[in-house]
């Protein structure tokens, strides 16, 4: 089942501040977040895994709740190249595989 | 360091014609993803590989669709006959390993039009 990403699309102005969600019904063994240009393939950014490590950008930050099984992505201070297509992808404890959301589409204007 | 490759990067067929996407892994990648992508249904795993095995065809949306890894530089994925609504883009990533750990490194993808 496809985790739930909100909201589905922002407009930010360049510097202002963003938080992506993301939401499963499934018990997660980790987490990945990638970014999608418009025409380019999906660029990952994070991986949150079950018991609270992490691995990816150091300008990006992001947390994983396992309990509710939820993530959120921050992205502050942001800047014109924030702007694409965010995907979570869930990997359940069941399937060894990503599911991604229907993604968050992010636009920072000048 | 070459990335994911995958050829051809557009394609062009008519209703009822064989497709046949390759993809590349980087080297030293032991797990092979193919995705596909439409504004419908988002990005959807069709088929995963490790160590050239296929372990999860799931996501194949029927048997029009097979996908093999003869070696661990090469994939391909086959739709026979294809049809209008195959028409997509396709995604080949891989990976290091199958955990939750390890990253996806996508290639620039197939995008398929099936008149």
């Amino acid at each position: 089942q496809q985790p739930v990403q909100s909201p589905q699309a922002v407009i930010l102005r360049e510097g202002e501040d963003a938080v992506i969600n993301c939401s499963s019904s499934k018990a997660l063994y980790s987490v990945h977040w990638y970014r999608q240009k418009h025409g380019e393939a999906p660029v990952f950014l994070m991986i949150l895994l079950k018991g609270g490590e992490q691995k990816g950008h150091e300008k990006i930050s992001a947390s994983f709740n396992e309990k509710k099984q939820q993530s959120s992505l921050y992205l502050t201070a942001s800047q014109l190249s924030y702007s694409g297509t965010y995907f979570c992808g869930t990997e359940d404890t069941g399937r060894r595989a990503l599911t991604f959301g229907s993604g968050t589409r992010l636009q920072v204007q000048p | 360091d070459a990335g994911v490759i995958q050829s051809p990067r557009h394609e062009v067929t008519e209703m009822g014609q064989e497709v046949t996407l390759r993809c590349k892994p980087i080297s030293g990648h032991n797990s092979l993803f193919w995705y596909r992508q439409t504004m419908m249904r988002g990005l959807e795993l069709l088929i995963y590989f490790n160590n050239n095995v296929p372990i999860d065809d799931s996501g194949m949306p029927e048997d029009r669709f097979s996908a093999k890894m003869p070696n661990a530089s090469f994939s391909t994925l086959k739709i026979q006959p294809s049809e209008p609504r195959d028409s997509a883009v396709y995604f080949c990533a891989s990976s290091a390993g199958t955990s939750g750990y390890n990253e996806q490194f996508f290639g620039p993808g197939t995008r398929l039009t099936v008149l």
